[in-house]
């Protein structure tokens, strides 16, 4: 059964960094066709893809949010940690982590999110 | 970057409706597209993969169709339980875009 949770503040102050913890059950980040990642969600409003870490330990961002991002992951503790810098009000929101799997064939990779966390609420407040 | 927009933001309806929502990329973009349905404080959960294929478990009544720039999503008959947001994904060169969302309600 796979399972994902999120883990961190709950609150943050402008300008500081977050670092959010998913640690998850289930799968190995390192399976073929396996991917961890983040997507946030502010109150009200629509998904937002942030980073995603592939099975082959490629990396992928939001092209906006390129440089405030960094994955990386921990095989050894089943955890993938995303870190955000310089955090706004506007970044408030929900944070979940992702199973992505690839359902792609023939060589053509389809990536889609297929397990979810419960998300984590993230305020930006000072 | 791809673009997706919905269509329409909302929509009110009826249980035993036939509803359809539309998704238009502002590239043309290949069959790698998903529907995934949200309902209030809750995870989203996906429906739809490969623009036309179901996922495991999602009730026939849910269909998807079409092909870049347009995509849609059926729901051929409306059951209590389908009172969600609604979004499309897209992926493309292993990044990801979703919609704005689509609101069905009574």
């Amino acid at each position: 059964q796979i399972t994902l949770k999120e883990s961190g503040p709950t609150l943050v102050k402008p300008t500081q960094t977050l670092t959010l913890t998913c640690t998850f059950a289930g799968f190995s980040v390192n399976s073929n066709g396996v991917s961890v990642g983040w997507i946030r969600q502010p109150p009200g409003k629509a998904l937002e893809w942030l980073a995603l870490l592939y099975w082959d330990d490629d990396k992928r961002y939001s092209p906006s949010l390129k440089s405030r991002l960094t994955i990386t992951k921990d095989t050894s503790k089943n955890q993938v940690v995303l870190t955000m810098t310089n955090m706004d009000p506007v970044d408030t929101g929900t944070y979940y982590c992702v199973h992505s799997s690839d359902y792609g064939s023939l060589g053509a990779p389809q990536y889609y999110f297929d397990y979810w966390g419960q998300g984590t609420l993230v305020t930006v407040s000072s | 970057a791809i673009q997706l927009t919905q269509s329409p933001s909302s929509l009110s309806a009826s249980v035993g409706d036939r509803v359809t929502i539309t998704c238009r990329a502002s590239q043309g973009i290949s069959s790698a597209f998903a529907w995934y349905q949200q309902k209030p404080g809750k995870a989203p959960k996906l429906l739809i993969y490969g623009a036309s294929t179901l996922e495991s478990g999602v009730p026939s009544r849910f269909s998807g169709d079409g092909s870049g720039p347009d995509f849609t999503l059926t729901i051929s008959s409306l059951q209590p339980e389908d009172f969600a947001t609604y979004y499309c994904q897209q992926f493309n060169s292993y990044l990801f875009t979703f919609g704005p969302g689509t609101k069905v309600d009574i």
